[in-house]
């Protein structure tokens, strides 16, 4: 069985601070992909990143960056100088052995001004 | 391109009613995936298609869900019987087909059952 775990359940911070959201996952297959996904009070998902279990390097995306550690089985997410517009609901996902997606909960991301 | 889409974007039924949720995928992506999304939670697995055939449906809730997609493209899921229970978002996702690509989500239709 595969989980994903964002324990995070809301996060309120001030514009052009820095937050990290959390994302721990549990899957047997020894290959799988990790994604996160922003879904903004309009209610779309909107992909932001896929990275494959082989490729532990993190990635750097403008005020976005993402921290991949398969030895604590955690993919963190990290926005610099937050902003008003990256309020949203952000999703961590996992596929092992099929295509389904696994989710987690979500983390509830609030930037204040 | 155009995305994903989705019709209708809303949907209010009467408890009993038989409900069509129909699903355009972006051009020439070959999977197609169901997932419904409660409120506070994350999108959960319904049902997947490869092509015409239904892949994986293992996460459909029971005998009153079904999805079909005939030609290929457009997918339809089809409730029967709705229950309150069934109110949620239903999200439509398209991806390339390969394992692990990338999936692509559509507006998704909210579906309330009175």
């Amino acid at each position: 069985a595969q989980k994903v775990t964002q324990a995070q359940t809301e996060i309120s911070v001030v514009e052009k601070e820095d937050v990290t959201l959390d994302c721990v996952y549990e899957t047997r297959d020894t290959t799988y992909y990790l994604f996160w996904y922003k879904q903004p009070p309009s209610g779309e998902l909107v992909f932001l990143i896929r990275r494959n279990s082989f490729d532990e390097q993190n990635e750097i995306s403008g005020r976005y960056s993402w921290n991949f550690q398969k030895s604590t089985s955690s993919f963190n997410f990290t926005i610099t100088a937050s902003q008003v517009v990256d309020s949203a609901v952000y999703f961590c996902a996992l596929v092992g052995g099929g295509n389904k997606l696994t989710f987690g909960t979500g983390t509830q991301l609030k930037v204040e001004l | 391109g155009a995305g994903v889409s989705q019709t209708p974007s809303n949907k209010v039924t009467e408890k009993g009613k038989y409900v069509e949720l129909r699903c355009d995928p972006i051009s020439g992506h070959t999977a197609l995936y169901w997932y419904r999304q409660s409120l506070g939670q994350g999108p959960e697995f319904l049902i997947y298609f490869q092509g015409t055939g239904a892949a994986d449906d293992s996460g459909l809730p029971n005998d009153r869900f079904f999805a079909v997609r005939p030609e290929g493209s457009v997918s339809t899921l089809k409730i029967q019987r709705t229950e309150r229970g069934d109110s949620a978002v239903y999200l439509c996702a398209s991806s390339l087909g390969g394992v692990g690509d990338t999936q692509y989500f559509g507006p998704g239709t909210r579906l309330t059952v009175l």
